[in-house]
């Protein structure tokens, strides 16, 4: 296991229609995180799991975008009905909550799924 | 709310040159300070990542400093090389939010 992996690295998909984009984290991390970025902007949460459960979404997940985590293993992020304004980059990441030593763990990302709308 | 300002937005250095990047945040209660490296198009590379309770850290050319009260943290790259262009990226963990807030980063280009 050699860090967090997602799938699609690009996708090119017209307004209206559905996407999915996939997040297989690292295997022994029970915190799975998504973060959108647009271009020249820092990444924004959007939405985190502590193992399969869903704790917390942002305010810029709106009601067209859904995440699973299905068994506490690999994310799912949908976007359904793609607007141009959904063009970003979308970040899967994920950490270790337990601490050792009074130390908290920083976060692996991946490599990203490039999202346009046309 | 953390607001995470990252100074300068961009830069450009010949090769060789010392260069430090500045991050600063608003509320000074954090779990840790971390500092990524994205490369055009590609996710985030951890380059280091500071504990609350830690003044510095350090990775081969790269050395992480954070003043928690002042709620300042520097990047200091030495001996800079065209390799190290990039967008560096800070980012605090917090107690109570369960994400990490980003700066919106600083493009350095370095120059052969």
């Amino acid at each position: 296991d050699t860090g967090v992996s997602q799938d699609p690295r690009h996708k090119i998909t017209k307004r209206g229609q559905n996407v999915t984009f996939r997040c297989d984290p690292i295997s022994e991390h029970n915190r799975l995180y998504w973060y959108r970025q647009t271009l020249g902007q820092g990444p924004e949460f959007l939405t985190y799991f502590q193992n399969e459960a869903q704790l917390e979404k942002s305010r810029l997940l709106s009601d067209r975008f859904s995440a699973e985590r299905p068994k506490g293993s690999f994310s799912t992020l949908e976007i359904q009905r793609t607007e141009q304004g959904d063009s970003a980059m979308y970040l899967c990441a994920s950490r270790h909550t337990e601490t050792g030593g009074g130390k908290w763990y920083g976060y692996t990302f991946g490599s990203g799924t490039r999202l346009t709308v046309v | 709310k953390q607001e995470v300002t990252q100074i300068p937005a961009a830069l450009s250095v010949p090769e060789g040159e010392n260069l430090v990047l500045n991050c600063s945040f608003t509320d000074s209660a954090i779990y840790n300070l971390q500092w990524f490296r994205q490369d055009p198009g590609k996710g985030l590379t951890s380059l280091l990542l500071i504990q609350s309770s830690q003044r510095e850290q350090t990775s081969g050319r790269l050395n992480a400093s954070l003043d928690k009260s002042s709620g300042r943290s520097t990047l200091y790259i030495a001996a800079s090389q065209p390799g190290d262009s990039a967008t560096y990226l800070c980012a605090v963990s917090q107690p109570y939010n369960n994400d990490m807030r980003f700066g919106a980063g600083t493009r350095l280009t370095v120059k052969p």
